[in-house]
């Protein structure tokens, strides 16, 4: 079974670059059967789609933040990482990583690991 | 993007009643609705695909149905276990996204 984990800083200041990784254990990274992405929740709100990505490295974003989003995807150290340029604290949220089997809805999630966005 | 409505926002309901949650889409998804389940401090679960498709392990009392733009999420027989906050989602089409979520509470 596929387990995923989350790890990064848990406070970034503002103006700055959320950095965040996710372990991929239990399963195979480069089928192309999945795709891996990142969703987030802001605390005590509902959850947002940041963006997907394949194994062939094809990612997908929500215009809310495609201007400062990259999701890249390592299938040699088998990790998927997001990176948020510009955070605000609007950013601060519960990031989770998550696999889905293509063209289906997320079916494995992270734990997911809190990032606040404070000076 | 498209908007997903849930109603209601919150309901109380005891041990055995039968739930029902609403979402609706503001344009057609197909059956391209999931709906997942979110106890506090822990990552969602998906219950429900495809519109009407039980994820491998969740118990039958878990019911989806619908199309197009009015969907539906029944839970019959409440178990203490179903409290918790239900959110739906569109994978239709790009960006993806999700309804504002139903708590469900103990009565």
């Amino acid at each position: 079974q596929v387990q995923l984990q989350e790890s990064g800083p848990g406070l970034v200041k503002p103006s700055e670059t959320l950095s965040l990784s996710c372990a991929v254990s239990g399963g195979s990274i480069t089928t192309t059967s999945y795709y891996w992405g990142w969703i987030r929740q802001p605390p005590g709100k509902g959850l947002e789609w940041i963006g997907n990505i394949y194994s062939d490295g094809n990612a997908l974003y929500n215009p809310s933040v495609q201007s400062r989003v990259t999701i890249s995807i390592d299938t040699s150290k088998r990790q998927i990482s997001l990176n948020l340029s510009s955070v605000t604290a609007a950013d601060t949220a519960v990031y989770y990583c998550v696999r889905g089997r293509r063209e289906l809805p997320a079916n494995f999630w992270g734990r997911g690991t809190l990032v606040t966005v404070s000076s | 993007a498209i908007q997903l409505t849930q109603s209601p926002s919150s309901l109380s309901a005891s041990v055995g009643d039968r739930v029902t949650i609403a979402c609706r889409a503001s344009q057609g998804v197909t059956t391209s609705l999931a709906w997942y389940q979110q106890k506090s401090g822990k990552p969602p679960k998906i219950l429900v695909y495809d519109a009407s498709i039980l994820e491998s392990g969740v118990p039958s009392r878990f019911r989806g149905s619908g199309s197009g733009t009015d969907f539906t999420l029944t839970i019959n027989s409440l178990q203490p276990e179903d409290f918790a906050t239900y959110y739906c989602q569109q994978f239709h089409t790009y960006p993806l996204t999700f309804g504002g979520g139903t708590k469900v509470e103990i009565k």
